[in-house]
């Protein structure tokens, strides 16, 4: 049973490059989330989806899209990477939809250089 | 716009000894979620607290509930070396019927022998 992997676990960018980090959960979870830790932050919610087709903004969505085709894949797009946005991104994904009754599952995270 | 508390953000203590982590929360929520982060590690959840009076036990760690107060704590009985690591707490706030995951900006735990 995978859970939930993200890949790449590593990535340098240069300023201005654009990539995608992936996530795909095979526990067949409606509720999948993004989230970026940075030190003495916590983690902050990027975007979240309730289920294929539907996503919404968290807490600092700027500078990050994201889609959910399927229930499996939940990708994040970095558009044009910024040294602000280096940091360790971690994907997660919810059993439930609403409310939130079970505790979140989390990928190995990915930490993402941008120079 | 929902703040989620915790204090100590650094907490060193001998092993051997109590303590205990205070998380307050800034909004009405009756759900509140423990993790524990290994340092490079992901986050590993703890507990799960789903109403107001709500008491977990796994092992050496308990955690309690008071929505009324808006407050969480994590209490360690008999710190032992190996739950070393960084605590979250984690709240849900309604946004128009979907729910968001908050977090605290956690607590770094050092148990020294």
């Amino acid at each position: 049973n995978a859970g939930v992997t993200q890949t790449p676990k590593f990535q340098v960018l240069k300023t201005g490059q654009s990539m995608t980090l992936q996530c795909a959960q095979d526990m067949n979870h409606e509720y999948m989330s993004w989230y970026r830790q940075d030190p003495g932050m916590g983690l902050r919610l990027i975007h979240y989806s309730v289920g294929a087709g539907i996503t919404d903004q968290g807490e600092v969505p700027n500078g990050y899209n994201v889609s959910r085709s399927t229930t499996e894949d939940f990708p994040l797009r970095l558009l044009s990477a910024a040294p602000s946005q280096t940091s360790v991104y971690f994907c997660a994904s919810n059993p439930d939809r609403d409310p939130l009754n079970t505790e979140a599952f989390f990928g190995q995270g990915t930490r993402l250089t941008v120079v | 716009e929902l703040k989620v508390e915790q204090n100590p953000l650094f907490l060193s203590m001998q092993e051997g000894k109590n303590y205990t982590i205070y998380c307050n929360y800034s909004t009405t929520s009756d759900r509140l979620y423990w993790y524990r982060q290994d340092p490079g590690k992901s986050l590993e959840s703890l507990f799960v607290l789903l109403s107001n009076g709500a008491v977990k036990q796994e092992g050496r760690l308990m955690a309690s509930l008071d929505t009324k107060a808006r407050l969480s704590t994590l209490h360690i009985t008999a710190a032992v070396h190996d739950l070393s690591a960084t605590y979250f707490c984690a709240v849900t706030v309604s946004n128009f019927g979907n729910e968001k995951l908050t977090f605290g900006t956690g607590t770094r735990l050092t148990i020294i022998p």
